[in-house]
């Protein structure tokens, strides 16, 4: 079975501009996270969708939003990018809204805002 | 607030040694704690978790964690380490919902 899929694998960015993330969750998945993690240090956590509602929100200016597909693919979207949003970003899914269901990763989307 | 810390940014092991990273955690309740592993190009992988019942949990690839309640703790183990250990290693605790917040990581370097 495939896991959990991002695109692209890397986007160069210019401040001020726009940008989107796309992530497809494994089969049979229902939730989808995402994450900031930026260089040295850990990921965090920015939203969470399950069956296309918003569960969850991190601390993320109004630039930052998602939406979750009927399919329950996943899109992340930047407005005015900032050269502080460079960053790896993280898709995860899982079968459930709670943490007692086992998130798994992407590999990542890398995010470089010159 | 829920926090997690991780007191050592980067711990070298020689080959077959044994490892122990730290891990302290600031929660309200009861936590659910992870140990999350990441490779360079690659996403994070679970290694363990907890959620309640017996204080000693075991994960995938050797390694063992152990909750202590009493010093806020959940310090992962593995009794002899391999050079493919050499990674990043995340521990976090989950909040509302699947969020998880992470503490900064540790990177591990094995020596031969």
């Amino acid at each position: 079975d495939a896991g959990v899929t991002q695109s692209p694998t890397h986007l160069i960015k210019t401040r001020g501009q726009h940008v989107t993330l796309r992530c497809s969750p494994i089969s049979g998945h229902k939730s989808v996270s995402w994450y900031q993690q930026v260089l040295g240090q850990g990921p965090q956590f920015i939203f969470q969708y399950y069956e296309k509602e918003e569960r969850g929100r991190g601390n993320f200016p109004d630039r930052f939003s998602a939406r979750q597909f009927p399919n329950y693919s996943s899109e992340l979207n930047v407005n005015a990018l900032l050269l502080g949003d460079s960053a790896l970003y993280l898709c995860a899914s899982s079968l459930g809204a709670t943490a007692y269901n086992e998130q798994f990763f992407g590999p990542g989307t890398r995010l470089t805002v010159l | 607030a829920q926090s997690v810390t991780q007191p050592d940014i980067h711990i070298t092991v020689s080959e077959g040694a044994s490892l122990e990273l730290r891990c302290n955690y600031s929660y309200g309740a009861t936590p659910y704690l992870f140990w999350y592993v990441q490779s360079p190009g690659q996403g994070l992988q679970l290694l363990l978790k907890y959620f309640s019942g017996d204080t000693l949990v075991q994960g995938i690839k050797g390694f063992e964690a152990e909750f202590k309640r009493s010093q806020s703790s959940f310090n992962l183990r593995k009794p002899s380490v391999h050079w493919s250990d050499a990674a990043e290693y995340f521990c976090a605790v989950g909040a509302q919902g699947t969020a998880l917040i992470f503490g900064k990581g540790t990177t591990l370097s094995v020596s031969s």
